[in-house]
């Protein structure tokens, strides 16, 4: 299984609602990250994961907070979320050495009201 | 510090004609480099890494690339467009002994019939 999966596709949510996502693979990749994406534009890292560990927190605002239950689960909880919110939130994956190539889910399309 | 730098925000080319997408680095270390490409509302795909070793790399979908040092050029070349090429190419590299990719800002290519 060389993929990874992210659930929902699509996310509609008001300012004041609680919602996550979720990212799964199944490659044995010990790193899982989290991106934010905008039209047209480079993902922007927001957290990385390695063995489970939280590692990196580009200084995202704390209305995101990341999960890691177990090497293959990555959850991203969302709550109190601004229309500037709203973008395309990727997860990728990549093997536990450095500098190895990512692989990356579908995404999510988040829309916030 | 690494940077990227891709040369031309859009690219148009006919079908059966050259690609070239450029990519420039800066690095004071030897620079892992990969290429992905990413179709519209999906995630991104990777086409092609560098990392040691042989200089021309292959990837899918009939993409190369040449990793020249003394350019401090990484740039993406196939030899015949197909009309499923469009898409925008992102060129990456690791910011140093982390997990942190560097992205250069995409460019966007059009296929014409």
């Amino acid at each position: 299984d060389t993929e990874v999966t992210q659930t929902p596709k699509h996310l509609v949510m008001g300012m004041t609602n609680k919602k996550s996502l979720k990212c799964e693979q199944h490659m044995g990749h010990r790193a899982m990250y989290w991106y934010k994406q905008k039209a047209k534009k480079p993902p922007e890292l927001m957290f990385v994961y390695s063995y489970e560990k939280l590692s990196i927190n580009e200084s995202v605002p704390s209305r995101f907070s990341p999960e890691c239950p177990n090497s293959s689960l990555l959850n991203l909880h969302l709550h109190a979320l601004q229309p500037e919110d709203s973008a395309l939130y990727l997860c990728a994956s990549s093997q536990g050495t450095l500098h190895n190539e990512q692989f990356f889910g579908p995404g999510t399309r988040l829309t916030v009201l | 510090a690494q940077s990227v730098t891709q040369l031309g925000s859009h690219v148009s080319v006919s079908e059966g004609a050259l690609v070239l997408l450029r990519c420039n680095y800066s690095s004071s270390v030897p620079p892992y480099l990969f290429w992905y490409v990413q179709y519209p509302n999906q995630g991104l795909q990777l086409l092609l890494k560098y990392t040691t070793g042989a200089t021309l790399v292959k990837g899918i979908n009939g993409f190369e690339a040449e990793f020249k040092k003394s350019e401090t050029s990484f740039h993406l070349t196939k030899p015949s467009a197909h009309m499923s090429d469009a898409a925008e190419y992102f060129c990456a590299t690791y910011a140093g002994n982390n997990r942190k990719l560097i992205w250069g800002l995409g460019t966007s290519l059009a296929v014409n019939p």
